[in-house]
């Protein structure tokens, strides 16, 4: 069965960047794209940006361009999402999704993390 | 791209139907059929329950549908359930690679 499982809750303090991780399984690793999607407190989801863990290739959206990197590691079947200069409204739960033919289909458990001073 | 638009809220008693709609532009919704559906229950992930506008994964019961009609999709949930309450998101095709999200609805079972 798919299975994604993120990382542990990150604590960073205002300028910091911070790694989430999201290991994969139960499909063969390089045949779906992987996306991630943030959701802020009390808020609704918003989509940050997709990875091709075949050749690597990346599309972000605009807002968050120049500020996140998105990579993968196909030993590990491990896809990462590096945010930088974080600012208290990057405070938000991040999640990984399988994407499947334009689609999402599986989700992570999702990943807290907190910018504060 | 800006986010779909869905109303922020709906009720239904347990029995009735409701549908939840999600208008978007001819660039998203009005151009693709790969508009998908959402449902969280609070403090967990989102799970697919409606994809490809009309499609159904395995294991949602057939209360839930979707539909599209130019630029706005919707979700039907009939028989409503108490299990139903949760917040519902649209999610769209973009183009290149891109995916646009709803802001939200949540369903309050009476």
């Amino acid at each position: 069965q798919v299975q994604l499982v993120q990382s542990g809750a990150e604590v960073k303090k205002p300028g910091a960047s911070v790694k989430v991780s999201c290991k994969a399984s139960g499909y063969t690793f390089t045949n779906n794209h992987m996306h991630w999607v943030r959701q802020a407190p009390g808020q609704g989801l918003e989509w940050v940006g997709v990875i091709n863990p075949s050749g690597g290739g990346t599309k972000y959206a605009q807002r968050f361009q120049g500020r996140v990197t998105m990579t993968r590691d196909t030993s590990t079947s491990t896809v990462y999402m590096d945010l930088s200069s974080l600012r208290s409204e990057d405070t938000a739960v991040y999640y990984c999704a399988r994407g499947r033919e334009n689609r999402l289909d599986y989700w992570g458990q999702g990943t807290l993390v907190t910018v504060s001073s | 791209q800006s986010a779909l638009t869905q109303p922020r809220s709906v009720s239904g008693s347990p029995g009735q139907s409701v549908t939840i709609s999600c208008t978007g532009t001819s660039s998203d919704v009005g151009s693709y059929d790969y508009v998908s559906w959402h449902q969280q229950h609070p403090g967990k992930a989102p799970k697919v329950i409606i994809y490809d506008v009309t499609k159904r994964p395995s294991g949602v019961p057939d209360r839930f549908s979707g539909s599209k009609s130019g630029n706005t999709a919707s979700l039907t949930i009939s028989g409503l359930q108490a299990e139903d309450e949760a917040d519902y998101y649209c999610c769209s095709y973009g183009g290149w690679y891109t995916l646009i999200f709803g802001g939200g609805t949540k369903l309050t079972v009476l």
